[in-house]
């Protein structure tokens, strides 16, 4: 099965910030790449899919970016509301999520 | 809009099998871009797939659960359930039920049940 590698596991930021995520497949997976977003205690919520087209709803500070087995997603300007844990997903063939990156106050 | 709801006991003993439901509303389990799936996740740890259903019965399962998962769909009731035979510690977890369309992405997502396996 495929592995997903995200990185790093922990970020702190400030406000205004520009964060990127990276996530690394461990054998091409084309554009098969969605990110999601997770509060303490809630369910994720879709931001990116299929690498970098951006879920209705989400602002538009989210992209995501790339192909094959590098992927990337960035954060212009972190809001106070974009604390939180973010997971890179696959689904090609199956479906497997990497281990995910914690956004947290500096 | 479509909604999501997970009900089911928050306490299976070990060796039993684990029983949740999923209730869709504000759509039906018969859209056809939709398959309908479950997610885990044990305290602390990501997210791990379970398994996915289309609404003719067709599914797709986490081939490292698979000789104990059972999705199924009910489109009377709109409904699809999980089963997972002999439940030990490490199936501990919350359990989301999520839309999964075109077997791609996840949404919209139920809030998540958790269910806790122990004597």
């Amino acid at each position: 099965d495929i592995q997903m590698t995200q990185s790093p596991s922990s970020l702190p930021a400030s406000v205004g910030d520009r964060i990127t995520i990276t996530c690394r497949a461990s054998q091409s997976i084309g554009h098969f790449l969605n990110w999601y977003q997770q509060k303490p205690g809630k369910a994720p919520k879709l931001l990116i899919y299929v690498a970098s087209r951006l879920h209705r709803g989400v602002p538009s500070r989210f992209t995501g970016s790339g192909s094959g087995t590098d992927f990337t997603l960035t954060i212009s300007g972190l809001q106070p509301e974009d604390f939180a844990t973010y997971y890179c997903q696959q689904s090609y063939p199956e479906v497997t999520f990497g281990g995910g990156t914690k956004v947290d106050v500096k | 809009q479509l909604q999501m709801q997970e009900s089911g006991p928050g306490l299976v003993m070990p060796s039993a099998t684990l029983s949740l439901t999923c209730s869709v509303t504000g759509g039906s389990i018969s859209h056809r871009d939709y398959y309908w799936g479950w997610v885990r996740q044990p305290p602390g740890k990501t997210l791990e797939w379970v398994g996915s259903i289309y609404y003719n019965g067709s599914t797709h399962y986490n081939p490292s659960l698979m000789s104990r998962v059972a999705i199924s769909a009910d489109t009377s009731k709109n409904q699809f359930s999980l089963k997972l035979s002999s439940v030990a510690a490490s199936d501990t977890a919350v359990y989301f039920c999520a839309g999964h369309l075109g077997l791609v992405a996840f949404d919209p997502w139920g809030q998540g049940t958790p269910v806790v396996v122990s004597s």
